[in-house]
């Protein structure tokens, strides 16, 4: 079975451009979670979608981070305007969603942002 | 809201010696989960060990954490670290009450050395 998949893997972006991540969840899975991960803050929710409805969109993030799932299986994360302090991995995570004991979220590779 | 806390930012521990990661919480549910993630080097976060059931040990790959709602805790241990076992390690929580949501600690980075 294919994990999650991410691409892509590395992006490198001027301050100020546009950028899109891109997100495969594990096939048949319910739930879909955006995280930003930095060495000081550790991992932090970006946006939780429920069988493709926002559920969560993390209230430090709204206003330049987009979060989109088009379909079961495709969710995209845009950056609009890219800051320097953007700069960190962006994990995405699918899960079965059908309760807490099988809350396990497998995670995807990261795309590795850097902003100049 | 729910929450975890990982005392340590980083422990150091000499290899073939026992090595032990705190992790408490606090949650108003009563069913919940617990899960240890592990992030090796330019790796993604993978289930190492997972549990809801109280007083009960779980083991894998060495590693083995008890769930103990009395403390509200579920702390990882293993007997005797290896070097490969060097990584960040996440400890998380999953409660009912509509939302399948992992609450996740802060993060350890374990480091063995030779």
């Amino acid at each position: 079975d294919a994990g999650v998949t991410q691409t892509p893997r590395h992006e490198v972006a001027e301050k100020g451009q546009t950028i899109i991540l891109k997100c495969e969840p594990v096939s048949g899975h319910n739930d879909l979670f955006w995280y930003r991960q930095t060495k000081i803050q550790g991992l932090e929710l970006l946006s939780y979608f429920r069988s493709k409805s926002l559920m969560e969109d993390g209230g430090a993030f709204k206003d330049r981070f987009k979060a989109e799932m088009l379909n079961s299986s495709f969710s995209t994360l845009k950056i609009q305007p890219t800051e320097p302090k953007d700069s960190a991995v962006y994990l995405c995570a699918s899960s079965s969603g059908l309760g807490a004991n099988y809350a396990e979220q497998f995670f995807g590779p990261g795309t590795r942002l850097t902003v100049l | 809201g729910d929450s975890v806390t990982q005392t340590e930012g980083l422990v150091t521990v000499t290899e073939g010696l026992p090595v032990k990661l705190n992790c408490t919480y606090q949650t108003t549910y009563l069913t919940i989960a617990f899960f240890w993630y592990v992030q090796y080097l330019n790796e993604a976060p993978q289930v190492l060990l997972k549990s809801s059931t109280d007083n009960k040990r779980t083991e894998h790959q060495g590693f083995h954490a008890t769930l103990h709602k009395s403390s509200s805790s579920f702390h990882l241990q293993k007997s005797s670290a290896q070097l490969s076992d060097s990584a960040l390690y996440y400890c998380a929580l999953a409660a009912t009450g509509g939302n399948n949501k992992l609450t996740f600690g802060q993060g350890t980075v374990l480091s063995v050395i030779p």
